[in-house]
């Protein structure tokens, strides 16, 4: 059972669109983390949200945490081919010492 | 910084044989992860460890063994390779856990053939 499930799996959009991409979850996370991976890399943290519904901003990407702290979305505006990769969430729980939970991520493709 | 270092880069191995993935960082992190990421697919969990002498299982720990006896490293032992164990491992390293940013180090493709 994935405990944080990313939709979609792939997205393959023209530059100059929008899109966002969602991570839902039936547990309750302290946090949650966005990470991009590109090809040939390992990820790297693009934002982190703490608060139920809270809203980041990063340039043209907006996160958002759900109210209720189970789920995310990341929405791009204007994708630029640079924005091309691997887009992973990972939540962490109350309990400790216990290791994020990452989701399987949303493959990304921004076509010129 | 070097920040988190993984060598080597890739490795081509024979069933049934063994290999150590070597990890060091240097941002005196006390928390360090090994993950796999197999085509498509997003990470597993390992092994993690909270701090010198202290390792835990992940997800997936079977075939695999680990140790940490400096703050720096943390190396992942393949014993008796299989094709199944053919993927991408990535190192990472937290100061804290929860929401501490990971970083990851580049990666090491295996291939067991």
């Amino acid at each position: 059972t994935q405990l944080l499930e990313q939709s979609p799996q792939f997205l393959s959009i023209q530059e100059g669109e929008n899109l966002t991409v969602y991570c839902n979850s039936s547990s309750v996370f302290s946090s949650l983390q966005w990470y991009r991976q590109e090809p040939g890399e390992g990820p790297v943290l693009l934002v982190t949200v703490v608060t139920g519904g809270e809203v980041k901003k990063l340039k043209r990407l907006t996160f958002q945490f759900g109210d209720a702290r189970k789920d995310s979305s990341l929405h791009i505006t204007a994708a630029q081919t640079g924005d091309t990769g691997l887009y992973l969430c990972a939540g962490a729980r109350n309990s400790g010492n216990t290791p994020l939970v990452f989701g399987k991520g949303t493959r990304l493709s921004v076509i010129a | 910084n070097a920040g988190v270092t993984q060598t080597p880069k890739f490795r081509i191995l024979k069933i049934g044989q063994s290999m150590t993935l070597q990890c060091t960082q240097d941002m005196n992190h006390n928390y360090m992860y090994w993950y796999r990421q197999d085509p498509g697919m997003g990470l597993k969990l390992i092994y993690y460890s909270v701090g010198a002498g202290i390792t835990d299982k992940g997800e997936v720990p079977n075939g695999y063994n680990v140790s940490r006896s400096t703050t720096e490293d943390f190396p992942l032992r393949l014993e008796l390779a299989a094709p199944s164990q053919t993927s991408v491992y990535f190192c990472a390293s937290s100061f804290r856990t929860g929401a501490d940013t990971q970083y990851f180090g580049p990666g090491t493709r295996l291939t067991v053939l």
